[in-house]
């Protein structure tokens, strides 16, 4: 089976803009999850969709939204983009049945 | 709510050398435990895990880490590094539920540093 795909895997991007990342699940997993990782603030849960709908949401600003679609795939906004959204982004995928969350390569997002 | 945390945030050691890299956690519920690698510019790859039963798993890769609940501790260990090692590992920590997700907790991470 094909991992977790994200895109684009770099991308840079001025203040104040906008930025969608993209994430496509391992095949058969409905469960996909966002993280952003930074050198200080570490490994931090964004949200988590299932079925197209957000099941858990961690403590982030309005700015950063998501969605997902019928196909699992999912996609994560930021909006007005600040200096300290500079950070891998990571999506990971799972099932129910294996409780096991699978990550993509991520994507470093870079806020100039 | 659950916490993790990692003693050391560097660890280097001699190759063929043994290494711990250690783990606590903590929680009010069950819990699933993880570690995961991470190689530079790239994401997580699941090293080990335990959800259930033995409380000492093993990797493919000679990493192992047992489940001490009730030192709330994960701590993984390897008898003999490889320069191929060289990577930053995450102690992760979710609520064990009989169905869905749980979002992962993950420590600050430990890089370990093996030295030729």
């Amino acid at each position: 089976k094909a991992g977790v795909t994200q895109t684009p895997r770099y991308l840079i991007k001025t203040r104040g803009q906008q930025v969608t990342l993209s994430c496509s699940p391992i095949s058969g997993h409905r469960s996909v999850s966002w993280y952003q990782q930074t050198p200080g603030q570490g490994l931090q849960f964004l949200f988590e969709y299932f079925s197209e709908t957000q099941r858990n949401k961690g403590n982030f600003p309005g700015r950063f939204s998501g969605r997902q679609f019928s196909n699992s795939r999912s996609e994560m906004n930021v909006s007005t983009l600040e200096l300290g959204d500079s950070a891998l982004y990571l999506c990971a995928s799972t099932t129910t049945r294996t409780d096991t969350q699978y990550f993509g390569p991520g994507t470093r997002l870079t806020v100039l | 709510a659950q916490s993790v945390t990692q003693l050391d945030s560097q660890v280097p050691v001699f190759e063929e050398a043994p290494v711990e890299l250690r783990c606590n956690y903590s929680s009010s519920v069950s819990v699933y435990l993880f570690w995961y690698v991470q190689y530079p510019n790239q994401g997580l790859q699941l090293l080990l895990k335990y959800l259930s039963g033995s409380t000492l798993v093993e990797s493919i890769n000679g990493f192992e880490a047992e489940f001490n609940k009730s030192q709330t501790s994960f701590h993984l260990r390897k008898p003999s590094v490889h320069i191929s090692d060289t990577a930053e590992y995450f102690c992760a920590v979710s609520a064990a539920r009989n169905s869905g997700n749980t979002p992962l907790v993950f420590g600050k991470g430990t890089r370990l540093s093996v030295i030729a």
